[in-house]
């Protein structure tokens, strides 16, 4: 089974300033795709990027870029010139190419706060 | 475009009733997915419905179902509520299902059992 797990439950930083959000996970496929969602207290879970693995480029949208180390099973998320509106809950998540349809495994969650 | 839109937003069951949550996916949407999120457990798959067929399914207990109409709304029922069964509950929608197509998630029904 395909397990995804974000070793910070908390995270800080200062407006303007960056910040990067760990996850690995573990799977046996080769053919995946991973996310980064975002949700504020809103509740509604955000979609921020995705990286499909078998290709070497990281995503980039924005202010937001990923490290993606398929060999360490890592996918980091990188936040540039941090912004108020950023503070949420962040969540890595897993989904496995193929006829699995959509499920999503996801992370534990990192909580960003931002600090003007 | 609507969004996926989930009714109630908010719920108060107590024990051994039953529930029935309520998902309107975006138009054009015909996969359905069902999430049960906790503080303990974090964000578990319940279910997927796509063309009024369940597709995929978590591990959770015969108490909870669901089902998907031609119009692509789904329903989820839970029953014999138990205190554990406290959670946000969110649904999420894409065109096909496919590993490839990004998944649009709704605001949640917010359940809570006393």
């Amino acid at each position: 089974a395909q397990t995804v797990t974000q070793s910070q439950p908390e995270m800080s930083v200062q407006e303007a300033e960056t910040v990067t959000l760990s996850c690995t996970y573990d799977t046996s496929e080769s053919d995946y795709y991973l996310f980064w969602y975002k949700q504020p207290p809103s509740r509604q879970m955000i979609l921020v990027i995705r990286q499909e693995a078998y290709k070497q480029q990281n995503a980039t949208e924005n202010r937001f870029s990923v490290n993606f180390q398929k060999a360490a099973k890592s996918f980091s998320l990188k936040i540039s010139d941090s912004q108020l509106g950023d503070a949420a809950m962040y969540f890595c998540a897993y989904r496995r190419r193929g006829t699995s349809g959509s499920r999503l495994t996801f992370g534990e969650g990192t909580q960003l706060t931002v600090n003007p | 475009k609507a969004g996926v839109t989930q009714t109630p937003r908010y719920l108060i069951k107590t024990r051994g009733q039953q529930v029935t949550l309520s998902c309107s996916p975006i138009s054009g949407h015909r996969s359905v997915s069902w999430y049960q999120q906790t503080p303990g457990q974090g964000l578990q798959f319940l279910f997927e419905y796509f063309s009024e067929t369940q597709r995929n399914k978590g591990n959770f207990p015969g108490r909870f179902s669901g089902r998907q109409f031609s119009n692509s709304r789904s329903e989820m029922n839970v029953s014999t509520l138990e205190l554990g069964d406290s959670a946000l509950y969110l649904c999420a929608s894409s065109l096909e299902g496919t590993a490839n197509q990004p998944q649009h998630f709704g605001d949640g029904t917010r359940l809570s059992i006393l």
